[in-house]
Protein backbone atom coordinates (compact mmCIF):
# COMPACT_ATOMS: atom_id res chain seq x y z
CA UNK A 1 0.00 0.00 0.00
CA UNK A 2 0.52 3.83 -0.33
CA UNK A 3 3.68 5.08 2.41
CA UNK A 4 3.39 8.53 3.80
CA UNK A 5 5.76 9.61 5.43
CA UNK A 6 5.91 13.30 7.12
CA UNK A 7 9.00 15.19 8.05
CA UNK A 8 10.45 16.82 10.36
CA UNK A 9 8.67 14.72 13.62
CA UNK A 10 9.05 17.60 15.64
CA UNK A 11 9.82 20.90 15.44
CA UNK A 12 10.40 23.77 18.06
CA UNK A 13 10.42 27.74 17.13
CA UNK A 14 9.59 31.22 18.59
CA UNK A 15 6.84 32.69 17.60
CA UNK A 16 6.97 34.69 14.63
CA UNK A 17 8.82 32.69 12.50
CA UNK A 18 8.66 30.83 9.39
CA UNK A 19 8.01 26.78 9.02
CA UNK A 20 7.86 24.59 6.01
CA UNK A 21 6.66 21.05 7.17
CA UNK A 22 6.90 18.13 4.46
CA UNK A 23 5.00 14.81 3.00
CA UNK A 24 6.06 12.28 0.99
CA UNK A 25 3.66 9.51 -0.34
CA UNK A 26 5.04 6.40 -2.27
CA UNK A 27 2.71 6.41 -5.11
CA UNK A 28 0.69 8.51 -7.28
CA UNK A 29 -2.73 9.74 -5.34
CA UNK A 30 -6.00 11.81 -6.41
CA UNK A 31 -5.81 14.12 -3.38
CA UNK A 32 -4.21 15.02 -0.45
CA UNK A 33 -5.74 16.84 2.91
CA UNK A 34 -3.66 18.52 5.86
CA UNK A 35 -4.75 18.58 9.16
CA UNK A 36 -3.80 20.57 12.20
CA UNK A 37 -4.42 18.69 15.55
CA UNK A 38 -4.99 21.38 18.57
CA UNK A 39 -4.04 20.69 22.06
CA UNK A 40 -7.66 19.44 22.80
CA UNK A 41 -7.34 17.16 20.31
CA UNK A 42 -10.06 18.23 17.72
CA UNK A 43 -8.38 17.80 13.96
CA UNK A 44 -9.04 20.75 11.92
CA UNK A 45 -9.08 20.84 7.97
CA UNK A 46 -6.65 22.78 6.40
CA UNK A 47 -6.68 21.49 3.18
CA UNK A 48 -7.49 19.11 0.44
CA UNK A 49 -4.70 19.89 -1.87
CA UNK A 50 -4.25 17.01 -4.75
CA UNK A 51 -1.94 19.30 -6.57
CA UNK A 52 -1.13 23.14 -7.18
CA UNK A 53 -1.03 25.79 -4.28
CA UNK A 54 -3.66 26.80 -2.06
CA UNK A 55 -3.56 29.54 0.44
CA UNK A 56 -5.30 30.09 3.53
CA UNK A 57 -4.32 33.23 5.62
CA UNK A 58 -0.55 33.02 6.92
CA UNK A 59 -1.10 28.91 5.74
CA UNK A 60 -0.57 27.76 2.26
CA UNK A 61 0.49 24.41 0.85
CA UNK A 62 1.67 23.29 -2.21
CA UNK A 63 1.07 19.32 -3.63
CA UNK A 64 3.53 18.12 -6.31
CA UNK A 65 1.80 15.18 -7.62
CA UNK A 66 4.47 14.13 -9.97
CA UNK A 67 6.84 14.02 -7.50
CA UNK A 68 4.80 12.70 -4.70
CA UNK A 69 5.35 15.64 -1.91
CA UNK A 70 3.81 17.88 -0.42
CA UNK A 71 4.45 21.04 1.56
CA UNK A 72 2.51 23.25 4.36
CA UNK A 73 4.05 26.57 4.70
CA UNK A 74 3.09 28.25 8.10
CA UNK A 75 3.96 32.08 8.11
CA UNK A 76 4.63 34.32 11.01
CA UNK A 77 4.04 31.52 13.51
CA UNK A 78 1.78 32.22 16.66
CA UNK A 79 1.46 30.47 19.61
CA UNK A 80 -1.96 29.08 18.35
CA UNK A 81 -0.30 27.32 15.54
CA UNK A 82 1.02 24.37 18.15
CA UNK A 83 0.28 21.06 18.03
CA UNK A 84 0.52 18.01 15.00
CA UNK A 85 -0.49 18.27 11.39
CA UNK A 86 -0.77 15.70 9.81
CA UNK A 87 -0.95 14.41 6.17
CA UNK A 88 -3.47 11.55 4.91
CA UNK A 89 -3.96 10.44 1.46
CA UNK A 90 -6.54 7.95 0.07
CA UNK A 91 -5.90 4.15 -0.22
CA UNK A 92 -5.86 2.46 -3.47
CA UNK A 93 -8.42 0.02 -2.75
CA UNK A 94 -11.03 2.44 -1.09
CA UNK A 95 -11.03 6.10 -2.34
CA UNK A 96 -12.49 7.45 0.61
CA UNK A 97 -10.25 5.17 3.25
CA UNK A 98 -7.47 7.55 4.20
CA UNK A 99 -3.49 6.89 5.02
CA UNK A 100 -2.25 8.99 7.52
CA UNK A 101 1.22 10.62 7.98
CA UNK A 102 2.81 9.82 11.61
CA UNK A 103 2.37 13.88 11.85
CA UNK A 104 4.81 16.53 12.87
CA UNK A 105 4.52 18.20 16.46
CA UNK A 106 5.02 21.62 16.27
CA UNK A 107 5.32 24.06 19.23
CA UNK A 108 5.40 27.99 18.92
CA UNK A 109 7.45 29.37 21.83
CA UNK A 110 6.28 33.01 23.04
CA UNK B 1 -19.42 24.86 7.40
CA UNK B 2 -19.80 20.73 7.75
CA UNK B 3 -20.28 20.03 11.51
CA UNK B 4 -19.90 17.36 13.43
CA UNK B 5 -20.71 16.49 16.72
CA UNK B 6 -19.72 13.40 19.67
CA UNK B 7 -21.83 13.33 22.26
CA UNK B 8 -19.27 13.29 25.54
CA UNK B 9 -15.77 15.31 24.83
CA UNK B 10 -14.74 13.02 28.27
CA UNK B 11 -15.97 9.82 29.60
CA UNK B 12 -14.56 7.13 32.52
CA UNK B 13 -16.33 3.81 32.24
CA UNK B 14 -15.57 0.66 34.04
CA UNK B 15 -14.04 -2.49 32.69
CA UNK B 16 -17.32 -5.06 31.38
CA UNK B 17 -19.60 -1.48 30.89
CA UNK B 18 -21.49 -1.22 27.79
CA UNK B 19 -20.12 2.08 25.81
CA UNK B 20 -22.14 3.73 23.46
CA UNK B 21 -20.18 6.98 21.50
CA UNK B 22 -22.73 8.44 18.99
CA UNK B 23 -21.91 10.89 16.27
CA UNK B 24 -23.92 13.44 14.36
CA UNK B 25 -23.02 15.73 11.39
CA UNK B 26 -25.51 17.67 9.48
CA UNK B 27 -24.06 17.95 6.09
CA UNK B 28 -26.06 15.01 4.44
CA UNK B 29 -22.47 12.84 4.10
CA UNK B 30 -22.93 9.28 2.90
CA UNK B 31 -19.97 8.35 4.37
CA UNK B 32 -19.36 8.05 7.98
CA UNK B 33 -15.92 6.80 10.07
CA UNK B 34 -14.66 6.19 13.47
CA UNK B 35 -11.01 6.16 14.33
CA UNK B 36 -9.43 6.17 17.20
CA UNK B 37 -5.91 7.36 18.39
CA UNK B 38 -3.00 6.41 20.30
CA UNK B 39 0.35 7.77 21.46
CA UNK B 40 3.00 6.52 18.84
CA UNK B 41 0.03 4.45 16.41
CA UNK B 42 -1.65 7.33 15.35
CA UNK B 43 -5.04 7.27 13.67
CA UNK B 44 -6.72 3.82 13.42
CA UNK B 45 -10.07 3.43 11.41
CA UNK B 46 -12.05 1.06 13.52
CA UNK B 47 -15.13 0.82 11.19
CA UNK B 48 -17.18 3.04 8.61
CA UNK B 49 -20.19 3.44 6.85
CA UNK B 50 -21.02 4.32 3.62
CA UNK B 51 -24.78 4.49 3.39
CA UNK B 52 -27.93 3.67 6.23
CA UNK B 53 -27.81 0.61 7.98
CA UNK B 54 -24.22 -0.05 5.74
CA UNK B 55 -20.84 -0.75 7.69
CA UNK B 56 -17.37 -2.21 6.81
CA UNK B 57 -14.77 -3.09 8.81
CA UNK B 58 -11.33 -1.10 9.02
CA UNK B 59 -8.56 -2.04 10.45
CA UNK B 60 -8.95 -2.50 13.81
CA UNK B 61 -12.82 -3.55 14.62
CA UNK B 62 -12.26 -5.90 17.09
CA UNK B 63 -13.88 -5.23 20.08
CA UNK B 64 -16.36 -2.39 18.86
CA UNK B 65 -19.70 -2.59 16.70
CA UNK B 66 -21.90 0.00 15.06
CA UNK B 67 -25.07 1.30 14.12
CA UNK B 68 -25.97 3.72 11.59
CA UNK B 69 -29.98 3.80 11.82
CA UNK B 70 -30.12 7.40 10.18
CA UNK B 71 -28.01 9.28 7.93
CA UNK B 72 -26.87 11.71 9.90
CA UNK B 73 -25.96 9.30 13.17
CA UNK B 74 -23.16 6.68 13.78
CA UNK B 75 -22.71 5.00 17.07
CA UNK B 76 -19.87 3.10 17.88
CA UNK B 77 -20.78 0.75 21.15
CA UNK B 78 -17.93 -1.18 22.69
CA UNK B 79 -20.39 -4.17 24.24
CA UNK B 80 -17.80 -4.85 26.92
CA UNK B 81 -15.35 -2.16 27.34
CA UNK B 82 -11.50 -3.39 28.45
CA UNK B 83 -8.53 -1.05 29.86
CA UNK B 84 -6.91 -1.41 26.47
CA UNK B 85 -9.78 0.28 25.10
CA UNK B 86 -8.66 3.78 27.05
CA UNK B 87 -8.29 5.98 23.81
CA UNK B 88 -9.39 8.89 22.23
CA UNK B 89 -12.42 8.78 19.71
CA UNK B 90 -12.58 10.53 16.75
CA UNK B 91 -15.84 10.47 14.52
CA UNK B 92 -15.58 11.83 10.40
CA UNK B 93 -17.59 11.97 7.79
CA UNK B 94 -17.54 12.69 4.13
CA UNK B 95 -19.51 12.30 1.03
CA UNK B 96 -19.40 8.89 -0.76
CA UNK B 97 -19.35 10.10 -4.44
CA UNK B 98 -18.49 13.60 -6.81
CA UNK B 99 -22.68 13.71 -7.71
CA UNK B 100 -22.71 17.75 -7.82
CA UNK B 101 -20.35 17.89 -4.80
CA UNK B 102 -17.13 18.86 -7.26
CA UNK B 103 -13.58 17.19 -6.86
CA UNK B 104 -13.53 17.46 -3.09
CA UNK B 105 -15.69 15.11 -2.24
CA UNK B 106 -13.92 12.61 -0.36
CA UNK B 107 -12.78 15.19 2.09
CA UNK B 108 -13.30 14.07 5.42
CA UNK B 109 -14.50 16.33 8.19
CA UNK B 110 -13.73 15.59 12.04
CA UNK B 111 -15.59 15.82 15.45
CA UNK B 112 -13.99 17.01 18.50
CA UNK B 113 -13.14 13.99 19.36
CA UNK B 114 -14.32 11.74 22.74
CA UNK B 115 -11.37 10.89 25.36
CA UNK B 116 -12.50 7.28 26.87
CA UNK B 117 -10.67 6.02 29.85
CA UNK B 118 -12.02 2.77 30.72
CA UNK B 119 -10.76 1.39 34.97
Amino acid sequence: GIQVEQSPPDLILQEGANSTLRCNFSDSVNNLQWFHQNPWGQLINLFYIPSGTKQNGRLSATTVATERYSLLYISSSQTTDSGVYFCAVPRRDSNYQLIWGAGTKLIIKP
Amino acid sequence: DVKVTQSSRYLVKRTGEKVFLECVQDMDHENMFWYRQDPGLGLRLIYFSYDVKMKEKGDIPEGYSVSREKKERFSLILESASTNQTSMYLCASSFHSDRGHGSSYNEQFFGPGTRLTVL
